[in-house]
C-alpha cells in the first residue's frame, strides 16, 4: 500500500500562510487530492489531482506538487479554515489517505 | 442536486453483522464508484473499498477484505456496506462517497459495537 505522511498539526496566524506537505512511499503521479474536514463534518475536497481547485473553493487555497512530493496552501488563513487537512492518493488501490493535519491558531 | 442519504445509527452486539445503506438521489448510481470510507472517534479517514454499481466489481483494502462487503442495487440507487464480526475495533463513523472525481459524501453513520 501506498503510506502518505503528513506532519499531524500546523500552528499558524489568521492572515498568514499555512503551508502543508503530503510525502508518498512511491509516485502517485498527479494523483493526489486535499479534503478539509471540520468537526463533525463530512470531508469537503479542495484540490483534485494535485493542483486543480474544487468548484467553488476559494482561490486562496491551491495545491502542488508530483510524483512524491506534495504541498497544499491557504493564503491568507482565516478563521472558518480551522480544521483537519487530508491528502489522499487515487494512484493505486487501496486508496489510502494521510493521517490528517490539523490546522491550529497560534 | 446528488445527494447521499445514509442509513441510520447502528447499535450492535459483538460478533454480529451490520448493513449500512447509502442510497444515490438526483442522478443514476451507475455513473460513480461508490467509495466507504471508515472513520473511528478522534481519528483519520481510512478508505475501505469501492465498487463499480456498473457491474459490481469491487476493490477492498487489505485490512478489510474479510470485514467488510460492498453491493449495490441499480433498481434503489443504492449502495451497502455490510461489516462482519463486529468488535469494538469497528466503532466508527462510516461514509459513502463518490470520490474525488466529483465528490458527493454521505452524511455519515455510527456504528457502535457494544453489548
Amino acid at each position: 500500500d501506498i503510506v502518505l505522511t503528513q506532519s499531524p498539526a500546523l500552528a499558524v496566524s489568521l492572515g498568514q500562510r499555512a503551508t502543508i506537505s503530503c510525502r508518498a512511499s512511491e509516485s502517485v503521479r498527479s494523483s493526489m487530492h486535499w479534503y478539509q474536514q471540520k468537526s463533525g463534518q463530512q470531508p469537503k475536497l479542495l484540490i483534485y489531482g494535485a493542483s486543480n481547485l474544487a468548484s467553488g473553493v476559494p482561490a486562496r487555497f491551491s495545491g502542488s506538487g508530483s510524483g512524491t512530493d506534495f504541498t497544499f496552501t491557504i493564503d491568507p488563513v482565516e478563521a472558518d479554515d480551522i480544521a483537519t487537512y487530508y491528502c489522499q492518493q487515487s494512484r493505486n488501490d487501496p486508496y489510502t489517505f494521510g493521517a490528517g493535519t490539523k490546522l491550529e491558531l497560534k | 442536486e446528488v445527494q447521499l442519504q445514509q442509513s441510520g445509527a447502528e447499535l450492535v452486539r459483538p460478533g454480529t453483522s451490520v448493513k449500512l445503506s447509502c442510497k444515490v438521489s438526483g442522478d443514476t448510481i451507475t455513473a460513480y464508484y461508490m467509495h466507504f470510507v471508515k472513520q473511528r472517534p478522534g481519528q483519520g479517514l481510512e478508505w475501505i473499498g469501492r465498487i463499480d454499481p456498473e457491474d459490481d466489481s469491487t476493490k477492498y483494502a487489505e485490512k478489510f477484505k474479510n470485514k467488510a462487503t460492498l453491493t449495490a442495487d441499480t433498481s434503489s440507487n443504492t449502495a451497502y456496506l455490510k461489516l462482519s464480526s463486529l468488535t469494538s475495533e469497528d466503532t466508527a463513523t462510516y461514509f459513502c462517497t463518490t470520490g474525488a472525481t466529483s465528490d458527493y459524501w454521505g452524511q455519515g453513520v455510527m456504528v457502535t459495537v457494544s453489548s
